[in-house]
């Protein structure tokens, strides 16, 4: 097991153009969780599911911003019209059942978003 | 709302001496702390975590952070610095139920040789 990956490493896109991002987490993992985080700052949740159901969305997760996770494997974070606010870094986290408190959370090295 | 300040963004301490990280935490029902590593180009690794158990909790690559309630605090301590040890380190905060973790803003790690 490589442990969470993250796909692209890094994306330039220009302002108004559509991104997506996948993320695999570790097998058997039923949680995968979404961080945003921005330059000088700490990761800013953004949403997480419990196997294909998301259940939880931050605010900050505006309407630009869906989030899938179709069979409780992967997961893909799409951003509609971009702008340069959404100029970050994105993490992708899993764990296994039974919560931060009993388990861990894993993080990907994150997917760096730049828009131009 | 929960949430956690780290004092200092950038620390410096020379390799084998004390390391010292603050948090301070704010919330209003009892916290669950973490502190998270993250080293270049690598994910955030859990270093501990304090769930209310013991106040003294002992983490991986020798490092340990106490609760202290009175101070609200869960500073991070490592009795002897290694250059390994330099990366960023994130506080962070939960509580019972909740899945989201909240971050401080990191506080950078140089190690001196």
């Amino acid at each position: 097991d490589t442990g969470v990956s993250q796909d692209p490493r890094h994306k330039i896109t220009k302002r108004g153009q559509n991104v997506t991002f996948r993320c695999d987490p570790i097998s058997e993992h039923n949680r995968l969780y979404w961080y945003r985080q921005t330059l000088g700052q700490g990761p800013e949740f953004l949403t997480y599911f419990q196997n294909e159901a998301q259940l939880e969305k931050s605010r900050l997760l505006s309407d630009r911003f869906s989030a899938e996770r179709p069979k409780g494997s992967f997961s893909t974070l799409e951003i509609q019209r971009t702008e340069q606010g959404d100029s970050a870094m994105y993490l992708c986290a899993s764990s296994l059942n039974g919560g931060l408190l009993d388990t861990e959370a894993f993080f990907g090295q994150g997917t760096r978003l730049t828009v131009v | 709302a929960q949430s956690v300040t780290q004092l200092g963004s950038h620390v410096s301490v020379s390799e084998g001496a004390l390391v010292l990280l603050r948090c301070n935490y704010s919330s209003s029902v009892p916290p669950y702390l973490f502190w998270y590593v993250q080293y270049p180009n690598q994910g955030l690794q859990l270093l501990l975590k304090y769930t209310s158990a013991a106040t003294l909790v002992k983490g991986i690559n020798g490092f340990e952070a106490e609760f202290k309630k009175s101070e609200t605090s869960f500073h991070l301590t490592k009795p002897s610095a290694h250059m390994s040890d330099a990366a960023e380190y994130f506080c962070a905060v939960s509580d019972l139920g909740n899945e989201k973790l909240t971050f401080g803003t990191g506080t950078r790690l140089t190690i001196i040789p």
